[in-house]
């Protein structure tokens, strides 16, 4: 089983409407993050959690929100969903007890905003 | 602020080497990270370096570093067709969560 699953791996909304990412680890990692993909941009991280009680705002995070539910889940929110939002999204783990604190992806959730 | 950049593409024949090039601003970087995204998947970790290294080698991966110049290179000896993928250069500086991503460069390996 994948150590980091995030659901849905596909998602086609409309404008306005308020969706969900999901994102579960079993890593054990207290640190969790998400990000956006767009072709030519690379990563921009949306927001991070350090532990349940520790959100937070990455470089993008106006019109997201979070939640940190557990340890080992890490959910992202669009209030209302607009079509720059259509992008790869990615959660990512990692442990800060590692010197290296080497960032664990999940497979993406690909998001159309019509 | 922070900045890493990536040559956005390469193209090599099978067998040769690739040698993808990340150049990146903050001097106070602790460590530099290669990963590989393949179609459809999320980004998966290759390598990394620490800082006060030069060269880093793991099988048909090297990774030289350049502090000097603020720059970062990934080789791949005799490359092959599974090589073929975006590959993200990435840095953190400090000890918080102070990643930055490069943009990614496609490497498409020819028969």
């Amino acid at each position: 089983d994948a150590d980091v699953t995030q659901t849905p791996r596909n998602r086609i909304t409309k404008t306005g409407k308020r969706i969900m990412l999901e994102c579960s680890q079993t890593k054990g990692h207290d640190r969790m993050y998400w990000y956006r993909q767009d072709p030519g941009l690379g990563l921009r991280l949306i927001y991070y959690s350090f532990d349940v009680k520790d959100i937070n705002k990455g470089e993008i995070s106006d019109g997201y929100s979070v939640s940190r539910q557990a340890q080992a889940k890490f959910s992202l929110s669009l209030e209302s969903a607009i079509p720059n939002q259509t992008a790869l999204y990615f959660c990512a783990t990692s442990d800060s007890l590692t010197p290296a604190e080497t960032q664990y992806f999940g497979p993406g959730t690909r998001l159309l905003v019509l | 602020g922070e900045d890493v950049e990536q040559s956005l593409f390469l193209s090599v024949r099978e067998g040769d080497s690739s040698v993808i090039n990340c150049t990146y601003t903050d001097s106070s970087s602790t460590y530099l990270y290669w990963y590989k995204q393949e179609p459809g998947a999320g980004l998966q970790l290759l390598t990394y370096i620490f800082s006060n290294m030069d060269m880093k080698q793991d099988q048909r991966l090297t990774v030289l570093l350049n502090k000097k110049d603020k720059h970062l290179s990934l080789r791949i000896a005799d490359t092959q067709t599974g090589d073929s993928a975006i590959y993200f250069c990435a840095e953190r500086f400090g000890y918080g969560q102070n990643f930055v991503f490069g943009p990614g460069t496609r490497l498409s390996v020819l028969p």
